[in-house]
């Protein structure tokens, strides 16, 4: 198993970009495709919004879209809104650990 | 809607037990594999325990592993985690989670808002 790396906190206005990182420790991460992020607004339980490092379930906006480059994941919304706002969580999984995340960033709409 | 409503959390000593309990609507329990995961300050996220539709297949992290039990009863539908020789890093809040539905082991595509546990003195 590595550890999944995020900054703690990201902020932007709405109908802007943002993009958060997810860094994995070790090679493993830039190659599994066994890269998910999840949404979680308060108040609310988490959600799935993208998996097999750039997959949406059905549902998600296409707003939300997923990339790896390398051994850092990244998830980027687009045109951002204030509902938008709450924690973002990386995940991984192996077949030894299960699945295990990040330490979590939060989004702030300003 | 996919709803999912844990129970059972409450404030215990190190040692002692506690049992939770999710309840689910808006999709067939039967034909869904579940997670338990819980989040604690300290820790972030952390996946606890699986179980297959059927309840034959059981996965649980080395943190939990032969402390907690995970179990459901399809026809109530109800999942559960026995939780025995509580220890202080066991509090946190737990949810319970519906697995994807093509990866179910790996990904999970909704959780609950989850129970507060806690294990203190």
């Amino acid at each position: 198993q590595f550890a999944l790396t995020q900054p703690a906190s990201v902020a932007g206005s709405p109908g802007q970009s943002i993009t958060i990182s997810c860094t994995g420790t070790n090679s493993d991460f830039g190659s599994t495709h066994f890269v998910a992020w999840y949404q979680r607004r308060p108040g609310e339980g988490p959600r799935l919004i993208i998996y097999d490092v750039r997959s949406r379930p059905l549902g998600v906006s296409d707003r939300f879209s997923g990339s790896r480059s390398g051994n850092t994941a990244s998830l980027t919304i687009s045109g951002l809104q204030s509902d938008d706002e709450g924690q973002y969580y990386c995940s991984s999984y192996t077949a030894t650990h299960g699945p295990f995340f990040g330490g979590g960033t939060r989004l702030t709409v300003l | 809607q996919v709803q999912l409503v844990e129970s059972g959390g409450g404030v215990v000593q190190p040692g002692q037990s506690l049992r939770l309990s999710c309840s689910v609507s808006g999709f067939t329990f039967s034909s869904a594999d579940l997670h338990w995961v819980r989040q604690s300050p300290g820790k972030g996220l952390e996946w606890l325990s699986f179980i297959s539709d059927d309840g034959k297949i059981q996965y649980y992290a080395d943190s939990v592993k032969g402390r907690f039990t995970i179990s459901r009863d399809n026809s109530k539908r109800i999942l559960a985690l026995q939780m025995d020789g509580l220890k202080s890093d066991d509090s946190g809040v737990y949810f319970c989670a519906r697995g994807h539905s093509e990866l179910p082991l790996s990904y999970f595509d909704y959780g609950g808002r989850g129970s507060l546990v806690t294990v203190s003195s």
